[in-house]
């Protein structure tokens, strides 16, 4: 089946702008996480959703940035007013299922390359 | 895990070499489980394993294998007969203490493979 798909594959902006980034995850995943990766370095956890609902927002590095879920599918991550430091690459990842005690893998997209200008 | 190391930041190695990527992580969890990801140049993540902590036995996938040693907190990969097309960011994942709903990703090791 289809694996986990992000648009747009490159984002170009100017500063102070506001952008939408857009994860489709693989069908039937109920558990879904966006990741940023700045150049050279490992991911950063941002957020996850169990079904529509985010458990999890710890890692959303201001109130600039918001994400949601419809439809236990398709995702929206918005940055308002990106700032030069937002540029980076953004990954979403889609597992089966996340609960109790047990870690499913997760399946990465191709990821969303911000850059502002 | 609270933390994980990878202290090899680039290894470079001549096509059919064998190389070991170490992984050390820190935890005070009894149950907790283990990721192995691969970054070619094309950017996207590849998942290769994921492990518990019930289970000790090194696993083989093809010229793959991981040693998980839960007394030393470690979890190492081994490539073997690398080839130019192993090279890429290998990142070991480990899930946060009490936590299964994100992963803790170092800097990775970077992995050059020469012809």
């Amino acid at each position: 089946g289809a694996g986990v798909s992000q648009s747009p594959s490159n984002k170009v902006t100017e500063k102070g702008k506001d952008v939408e980034l857009r994860c489709d995850p693989i069908s039937g995943h109920t558990a879904l996480y966006w990741y940023r990766q700045r150049l050279g370095q490992g991911l950063e956890f941002l957020i996850y959703f169990q079904g529509n609902s985010a458990p999890d927002k710890s890692g959303l590095p201001s109130d600039r940035f918001s994400a949601e879920r419809t439809g236990e599918s398709v995702s929206t991550l918005t940055i308002q007013r990106t700032q030069q430091e937002d540029s980076a690459v953004y990954l979403c990842a889609s597992s089966l299922v996340t609960s109790g005690r047990i870690a499913d893998t997760q399946y990465f997209g191709p990821g969303t390359r911000l850059t502002v200008l | 895990a609270q933390k994980v190391t990878q202290a090899q930041t680039e290894i470079s190695v001549v096509e059919k070499e064998d190389v070991t990527l170490d992984c050390v992580y820190e935890t005070r969890d009894t149950t907790y489980y283990l990721f192995w990801y691969k970054q070619p140049p094309s950017g996207e993540l590849v998942f290769l394993i994921r492990r518990n902590s019930f289970d000790e036995q090194n696993e083989i996938s093809g010229r793959y294998s991981w040693n998980f040693q839960k007394s030393t907190s470690s979890f190492n990969f081994t490539i073997t007969a690398s080839q130019v097309v192993d090279s890429a960011v290998y990142f070991c994942a480990p899930p946060p203490e009490g936590s299964h709903n994100k992963l803790i990703f170092g800097a990775g090791t970077r992995l050059a493979v020469h012809p």
